[in-house]
């Protein structure tokens, strides 16, 4: 059965940065889009960033354009997402999840930014 | 961006009895390849979200036939013929025709 397993959540300071990790097992990472979808305490889903299989493309959620990184590495079947400059409405559960329509979904890790 | 919105945004059911839930988007989700990407997702209380139908009405690996979805251009719905107790949580719309990728606010589902 196709996994997702994210980790690199955390408490870091406004202005801070984290770097999320995704490691996929059970279907050919290589093939498939991934996103990073967020989710707010107790609010809804919020779509952050995607890259395609291979890497050349990647869009992302204004809000955090030009502070977020989305990346992969199709040899370690890992999904990246660097966050600097973190701001306190960052603080979310992070998704990862397979596809541009996505599929299946990890269980998320918990970024909190706070002072 | 495409703002998707969700109706009712808490609808509680009878076991048993059917639910519905509208999404409706701010510009068409047709897609220049001719595909219409809008999708449904169920997260239950404490889960992940998981995807129901993908494309207005394709079921998902696995999803019970009971839960169908219907629409064109900017209308859609999600019908559950018979809301069982597993069904309880929050439902989203989402569509991947254009960036950014949009959610509608989700409707939550409770057994009356």
């Amino acid at each position: 059965e196709v996994q997702l397993v994210e980790s690199g959540g955390g408490l870091v300071q406004p202005g801070g940065s984290l770097r999320l990790s995704c490691v996929a097992s059970e279907f050919t990472f290589s093939r498939y889009w991934m996103s990073w979808v967020r989710q707010a305490p107790g609010k809804g889903l919020e779509w952050v960033a995607n890259i395609k299989e291979d890497g050349s493309e990647k869009h992302y959620v204004d809000s955090v354009e030009g502070r977020f990184t989305i990346s992969r590495d199709n040899a370690k079947n890992a999904l990246y997402l660097q966050m600097n400059s973190l701001r306190t409405e960052d603080t979310a559960v992070y998704f990862c999840a397979r596809g541009d329509n996505p599929n299946y979904w990890g269980q998320g890790t918990l970024v909190t930014v706070s002072s | 961006d495409i703002v998707m919105t969700q109706t009712p945004l808490s609808s509680p059911v009878t076991l048993g009895q059917p639910a519905s839930i509208s999404c409706r988007s701010s510009q068409s989700l047709v897609h220049r390849d001719g595909n219409t990407y809008l999708s449904w997702l169920q997260q239950r209380p404490g889960q992940p979200p998981r995807l129901l139908i993908y494309k207005i009405s394709n079921r998902f690996s696995g999803v019970p036939d009971r839960f169908s979805g219907s629409g064109a251009g900017t209308d859609f719905t999600l019908k559950i013929s018979r809301v069982e107790a597993e069904d309880v949580g929050v439902y989203y719309c989402m569509q991947a025709t254009q960036f950014p990728r949009t959610f509608g606010q989700g409707t939550k589902v409770e057994i009356k």
